[in-house]
């Protein structure tokens, strides 16, 4: 199974700040795809970006994902106080799915 | 507009069984896979099985594979998860995610969930 570890654990930032999250697989992820999600507490998951760097429906483009094979990364160019949340990559490229053990985006 | 819809959730016994629905409604359902993804109190998401458009590939993570069992009625718009010898490690909110693709694929839609609690 493909292991996707994701750094920092906590990332602390005030609002206005750059965030950059870092995802790192074990191995390839066949075609790119690679997926982002935001979680917020007492919710669900939402999609934010998928294909390693195509933003899902209704993203803000605040929301950037970029990269490739083994090393990817989510970029928020300016928090907003709803941003503040934890964050996960998932690979799809084969049919074991993973995702990575999140990112805790806190305020500062 | 898509809607995803768990039940089934409930409190059961070490050894037990359980049965979760995930009824869809705002997509052609048999089109398109339907996984099931958990997430233990204070954990991470971890991906548990998923179903392909028509119910004919089933894949499921090595933690439960044996144990679980993923089926679906097109006909009523509902996949199920057949649970079975159920351990405290199966405690969970257990989320119902619409694939991208028709075997298996990222998740555009989520349930709300339905909690799975495993204790004597």
């Amino acid at each position: 199974d493909i292991v996707l570890t994701q750094s920092p654990g906590t990332l602390s930032l005030s609002p206005g700040e750059r965030a950059t999250l870092s995802c790192r697989a074990s191995q390839s992820v066949s075609s790119n795809s690679l997926a982002w999600y935001q979680q917020k507490r007492g919710q669900a998951p939402r999609l934010l970006i998928y294909g390693a760097s195509s933003r899902a429906t209704g993203i803000p483009d605040r929301f950037s994902g970029s990269g490739s094979g083994t090393d990817f990364t989510l970029t928020i160019s300016r928090l907003e106080p709803e941003d503040f949340a934890v964050y996960y990559c998932q690979q799809y490229g084969s049919s074991q799915i993973t995702f990575g053990q999140g990112t805790r985006l806190e305020i500062k | 507009e898509v809607q995803l819809l768990e039940s089934g959730g409930a409190l059961v016994q070490p050894g037990g069984s359980l049965r979760l629905s995930c009824a869809a409604s705002g997509f052609t359902y048999s089109n398109y896979a339907v996984s099931w993804v958990r997430q233990a109190p204070g954990k991470g998401l971890e991906w548990v099985s998923a179903i392909s458009g028509r119910g004919i590939s089933t894949y499921f993570a090595d933690s439960v594979k044996g144990r679980f069992t993923i089926s679906r009625d097109n006909s009523k718009n509902t996949v199920y998860l057949q649970m079975n010898s159920l351990t405290a490690e199966d405690t969970a909110v257990y989320y119902c995610a619409k694939g991208s693709y028709s075997n298996y694929g990222y998740f555009d839609y989520w349930g709300q969930g339905t909690l799975v609690t495993v204790s004597s």
